[in-house]
């Protein structure tokens, strides 16, 4: 069964909404929390990571908030734009390699 | 500066016939993996390297045989394709220690 669950499966949002997309996991020797872009026709790429011992991580537009005690972590686009149209993913390791991924979200931005 | 490194890109396979995937990568990364790709199952990990010489079971490694001869590359085997294997396929590579993986563009497997 996978290992992380993510949510939603797709996501619309007007061009300068916020997109949010959930995860939560079970496993608490997971101690590594990434988010993976990926455009059609493209592999995976890193986006921003968190570790358990920070709450929320802000790159630009794309945050990580990170609740340890509810076991979820959850990606924010603020100001979501057109070319942030791609599908999301958000992963779990233990021992800093080998990850777990969830599902994946699909984000259309509408202009 | 290639990265990660598949090929081929596309591969149509008729049930039963073997093939096989290569992954290069020329950043000097230990470790490596093959993940599959399925619409709503997000990347399940095939096989994984954690260097030269070594390899290891993933989560779903049934079907699948992997080689890692050399540490810049890491073969991935399909000897008797099912359609249950039609997926897109990538490599990743990383750091020793780290899961900050970096991917290839993927392999689109079809099995008839």
């Amino acid at each position: 069964q996978q290992q992380v669950k993510q949510s939603p499966q797709s996501l619309i949002v007007q061009k300068g909404g916020i997109s949010i997309i959930n995860c939560a996991y079970e496993n608490t020797a997971f101690d590594y929390f990434p988010w993976y872009q990926q455009f059609p026709g493209k592999g995976p790429a890193l986006l921003i990571a968190i570790r358990p011992d920070v709450s929320e991580k802000k790159e630009g537009r794309f945050t990580i908030s990170f609740n340890k005690s509810a076991k979820q972590f959850s990606l924010h686009i603020m100001d979501s734009q057109p070319g942030d149209s791609a599908t999301y993913f958000c992963a779990a390791s233990r021992g800093d390699y080998k990850l777990s991924f969830g599902a994946g979200t699909t984000v259309t931005v509408r202009a | 500066n290639a990265g990660v490194t598949q090929t081929p890109k596309f591969r149509v396979l008729k049930t039963g016939q073997s093939m096989t995937l290569l992954c290069a990568q020329d950043m000097n990364h230990e470790y490596m993996y093959w993940y599959r790709q399925d619409p709503g199952m997000g990347l399940r990990l095939i096989h994984y390297s954690v260097g030269e010489g070594t390899t290891a079971k993933g989560e779903v490694p049934d079907g699948y045989n992997v080689s890692r001869l050399k540490k810049q590359n890491f073969l991935l085997g399909l000897e008797s394709a099912a359609p249950s294997q039609t997926s897109v396929y990538f490599c990743a590579s990383s750091y020793t220690g780290t899961a900050k993986a970096f991917f290839g563009q993927g392999t689109r497997l079809t099995v008839v």
